[in-house]
């Protein structure tokens, strides 16, 4: 079965230190890789993709993810981070479901939580 | 801001009543998807239209429907409504149904059922 696992279910770091927040995944055939973002009572938001080519990917509010295919992980890091980064972040994969018809499966999410 | 409206933002009803949530896409884009966030299930595909067809069904009851009308907004008509319905649904739209694009999700409906 194809699948998306955030193994923390919090990751706790002090503001200005670096984060990584973690995905790995299960497909067959090449991974389509996203990662986005939750603030409170709002909707999910778009930070960054992997389709092909370079395995290190830069996003939005400074966000990077690597993607490593031989360990099929696509783990989400910030070089320094700042309070507002706190929110909930989801790894998510593309995968085929049929013809020309695909669909997001998410992961359980990883809440952020950086401490002044 | 997405680009992507939904309404209304908070719903609450009684079980076994029928509702509507709408949601409009950016604009241009084909794709509609619907999902549902819940504490148990966390973050489910519901359905995808383009273009005003069905394209792909994810987990869906078959309480629940979807359409998307020539104008290219969407509607999830959710009915029989259960306590175990009540969730965060949220709307996303791209551009076609290229598995590159990313999904513009819009704020959500929060429906309550008592």
């Amino acid at each position: 079965a194809q699948s998306v696992a955030q193994p923390e279910d919090q990751v706790n770091v002090a503001e200005g230190n670096p984060l990584t927040v973690k995905c790995t995944y299960s497909v067959s055939g090449n991974p389509y890789l996203f990662w986005y973002v939750q603030y409170p009572n709002r909707g999910l938001q778009f930070l960054l993709k992997y389709i092909t080519g370079d395995n290190l990917v830069k996003g939005s509010y400074g966000f990077e993810a690597e993607f490593n295919k031989s360990q099929t992980s696509f783990h989400l890091k910030k070089p320094s981070a700042l309070v507002s980064d706190s929110a909930l972040y989801f790894c998510a994969v593309r995968v085929n479901y049929g013809g020309a018809t695909n669909k997001l499966i998410f992961g359980t999410g990883t809440l952020l939580a950086v401490q002044p | 801001d997405s680009g992507v409206t939904q309404t209304p933002k908070h719903l609450i009803t009684a079980t076994g009543q029928r509702v509507t949530l709408r949601c409009s896409p950016r604009s241009g884009d084909l794709s509609v998807y619907w999902y549902q966030q819940s504490l148990d299930q966390g973050l489910q595909f519901l359905i995808q239209y383009y273009n005003g067809e069905e394209r792909a069904k994810g987990n869906i009851l078959e309480r629940f429907s979807a359409q998307q009308f020539p104008d290219l907004h969407s509607e999830l008509n959710l009915s029989s409504l259960e306590l175990g319905d009540s969730a965060l649904y949220f709307c996303a739209s791209s551009a076609t149904s290229g598995r590159q694009e990313e999904q513009f999700f819009g704020p959500g409906t929060r429906l309550t059922v008592l």
